[in-house]
């Protein structure tokens, strides 16, 4: 079965200063990762994917993220946070090798990012 | 491009009321997914559509949930009757249909939160 961990409900960090959102998971064969980002009384908006090729994906809003098959991990970063990048952050995960052809995304639990100015 | 619509936006019910949900994918998506997010929770997938069939529906309660997709566009989500459980906010989302629909990320509505009291 998969599954993703995000293992920090809440990270503060200051305007201008590096932002990093944990996520690791499991999976039996490969993943096809996804993070998705939920502001309030909104639905999440997809900011960046790993299918296959680079290690390091780049996606919306300056955000990037790094696969890391040794450690299992996907973590989001962005170089410099804005007070405007508060929001809820999800973390998901499809298993490649799941016998199912449609691939059920599976959600962290998600993290609060606080961006104090 | 318009995005994913869902209506109510809002909704309040007692215990053993029914309740029914609206959504409208984006133009042309073929494959629509329902999901419940509990308070403090990543969303769960409830059911998975392809046109207008069922290709997932492990993780939806069927004694009480159920849920159409009429002509393969939009989609009608109900429960009925509601327990206090339920109280969740439920999101749909489509997605596109290229052979590899795994790899492709879903575009999501705002959402309708449900209170039941």
């Amino acid at each position: 079965a998969q599954s993703v961990a995000q293992p920090e409900d809440q990270v503060n960090v200051a305007e201008g200063n590096p932002l990093t959102v944990k996520c690791t998971y499991s999976v039996s064969g490969n993943p096809y990762l996804f993070w998705y980002v939920q502001y309030p009384n909104r639905g999440l908006q997809f900011l960046l994917k790993y299918i296959t090729g680079d290690n390091l994906v780049k996606g919306s809003y300056g955000f990037e993220a790094e696969f890391n098959k040794s450690q299992t991990s996907f973590h989001l970063k962005k170089p410099s946070a804005l007070v405007s990048d508060s929001a809820l952050y999800f973390c998901a995960v499809r298993d490649i090798g799941a016998t199912d052809s449609w691939g059920k995304l599976q959600f962290g639990a998600g993290t609060q990012v606080v961006v104090t100015p | 491009e318009a995005g994913v619509a869902q209506s109510p936006r809002y909704k309040i019910i007692e215990k053993r009321q029914s309740v029914a949900f609206w959504c409208n994918p984006i133009s042309g998506h073929a494959t629509l997914y329902w999901y419940q997010q509990i308070l403090g929770q990543g969303p769960k997938l409830l059911i998975q559509f392809q046109n207008n069939g069922v290709v997932d529906d492990s993780q939806l309660p069927k004694d009480r949930f159920s849920a159409e997709r009429l002509k393969g566009v939009d989609s009608t989500l109900k429960i009925q009757p509601a327990k206090l459980e339920d109280s969740a906010v439920y999101l749909c989302a489509s997605s596109p249909r290229p052979l590899q629909v795994r790899s492709y990320e879903q575009y999501f509505g705002p959402g309708t939160r449900l209170t039941v009291t």
